[in-house]
């Protein structure tokens, strides 16, 4: 199974700032996603990013809320722009190896 | 740290005994499905998943089963232990192809001593 690294683990931000998360798999995959899961619910899908094409993004995120790099086959990247409380949540990446998918650790992120 | 399954369902259960946790899934041409165990600060980890063309599926533990008349999936941990306590998700695949998975709501599971 592919172990996936995320980097921060948590951060505090102020609202109107921008932060990147980095995500790092140790095997290379072809489609990686990005979901939110604020507290005390489920996991919500952002984006599907595959690489040497433009991230597909589910309904009602949009890329310049969130904007995605996919460079290579083993990293991605998602941006939250102009921060606001409500962008307080938790952000996972996840590897995909055919049906299964395999998730890093979250980000956990506070905008003040 | 901040638990993920603050406002979720829970299920209590005696250390011991075996667990059964419930999850209605969305779309009947859903054709995978996984049980996932997310514990508190940490990502989601895969546990068992189970195929539309099967109805019962058994790990180390755990058992899942799949209902499609009523769009009903269960999974069901055998003698609970303290580590079992987590939040448990379930998730479907309804898009063949695209490999996006729709998770359900949780459950989060308390393992009494």
């Amino acid at each position: 199974s592919a172990v996936i690294s995320q980097k921060p683990s948590r951060d505090i931000c102020q609202r109107g700032t921008s932060l990147t998360i980095q995500c790092q798999v140790d095997s290379q995959v072809t489609m990686m996603f990005w979901y939110r899961q604020q507290p005390g619910q489920s996991l919500t899908l952002i984006a599907t990013a595959n690489q040497g094409s433009e991230a597909t993004y589910e309904s009602g995120f949009v890329i310049d809320k969130f904007p995605i790099s996919r460079p290579n086959l083993t990293f991605s990247t998602l941006t939250v722009s102009n921060m606001s409380p409500e962008d307080s949540s938790i952000y996972l990446c996840s590897a995909s190896e055919g049906d299964e998918q395999y998730f890093g650790p979250g980000t956990r992120l506070t905008v003040t | 740290g901040e638990s993920v399954g603050l406002h979720l369902p829970t299920l209590s259960v005696q250390e011991g005994d075996n667990s059964i946790i419930n999850c209605a899934y969305s779309n009947s041409a859903s054709d995978y499905f996984i049980w996932y165990k997310q514990e508190s600060g940490k990502g989601p980890q895969f546990i068992i998943d189970i195929r539309s063309n099967m109805d019962k599926r058994q790990g180390q533990r755990v058992t899942v089963l799949l209902n499609k008349t009523v769009k009903h999936l269960s999974l069901q941990i055998a003698a609970t232990q303290p580590g079992d306590s987590a939040v448990y998700f379930c998730a479907e695949i309804n898009d063949s192809g695209t490999y996006k998975y729709i998770f359900g709501t949780g459950t989060r599971l308390k393992v009494l001593a």
